[in-house]
């Protein structure tokens, strides 16, 4: 079946550091690729997504690149900010939409001052 | 716009007690979920509605979990009885047919 692999943490980093986490994952067709972000006391938030090979999702700064040759999809941030410390979710879906979302475990990002 | 709505934020329970979680979800969402989130995990699916039918329901372990969606808008996850491993957060997403996902801020579940 359908799952994902992202590195543990916790990612402890300095502010203006470059993030990267990394996530790959095993599916059967051509899945659609989600981060989510879960701040503390906030629900999980769609951050960013790539629905087909090649393509880059970005948002707030952060980026990720469907690699369908390494099956991955690597997070990463040129420089972090102290307010992006928080939960981050790799998921892929199945569909060409959001309802077959397979989630990993999460990657916990803390960024000191 | 109000965003997924989930209550209670916490509950404490005793084992074998029954407890029950509520979602009411953003205003035109059709499809509804429930996921289970256990600590230091990602969220996994237990049962999806399309209005008020459950079109994905094979994660739920029926045998003490039941969820209903009356008339199509807000819904009612219950466990009944609720045992020691069932701690987890319950959350609920609301989305649009193929859309993007909202999630609530779920419901923390201690079973002692």
């Amino acid at each position: 079946g359908n799952s994902v692999t992202q590195m543990e943490g916790p990612v402890t980093l300095s502010e203006e550091a470059f993030l990267t986490i990394n996530c790959t994952y095993t599916a059967t067709g051509y899945p659609s690729l989600f981060w989510y972000v879960q701040y503390p006391g906030e629900g999980l938030q769609l951050l960013l997504k790539a629905t087909k090979a090649d393509d880059k999702g970005s948002n707030k700064g952060f980026e990720a690149t469907y690699r369908k040759e390494t099956t991955s999809f690597h997070l990463e941030k040129g420089s972090v900010q102290v307010s992006d410390s928080a939960v981050y979710f790799c998921a892929l879906s199945g569909t060409t939409g959001f309802q077959k979302l397979v989630f990993g475990t999460g990657t916990r990002l803390l960024v000191s001052p | 716009e109000a965003g997924v709505v989930q209550s209670p934020r916490y509950k404490i329970i005793e084992k074998k007690q029954p407890v029950a979680f509520w979602c009411n979800p953003i205003s035109g969402h059709n499809t509804l979920y429930w996921y289970l989130q256990n600590l230091g995990q990602g969220p996994e699916l237990l049962i999806r509605y399309e209005n008020e039918e459950a079109v994905d329901d094979s994660q739920l372990p029926k045998d003490r979990f039941s969820a209903e969606r009356l008339k199509g808008v807000d819904s009612t996850l219950k466990i009944q009885p609720a045992e020691l491993g069932d701690s987890a957060v319950y959350l609920c997403a609301s989305s649009t047919p193929i859309g993007e996902l909202f999630f609530g801020e779920g419901s923390r579940l201690t079973v002692l």
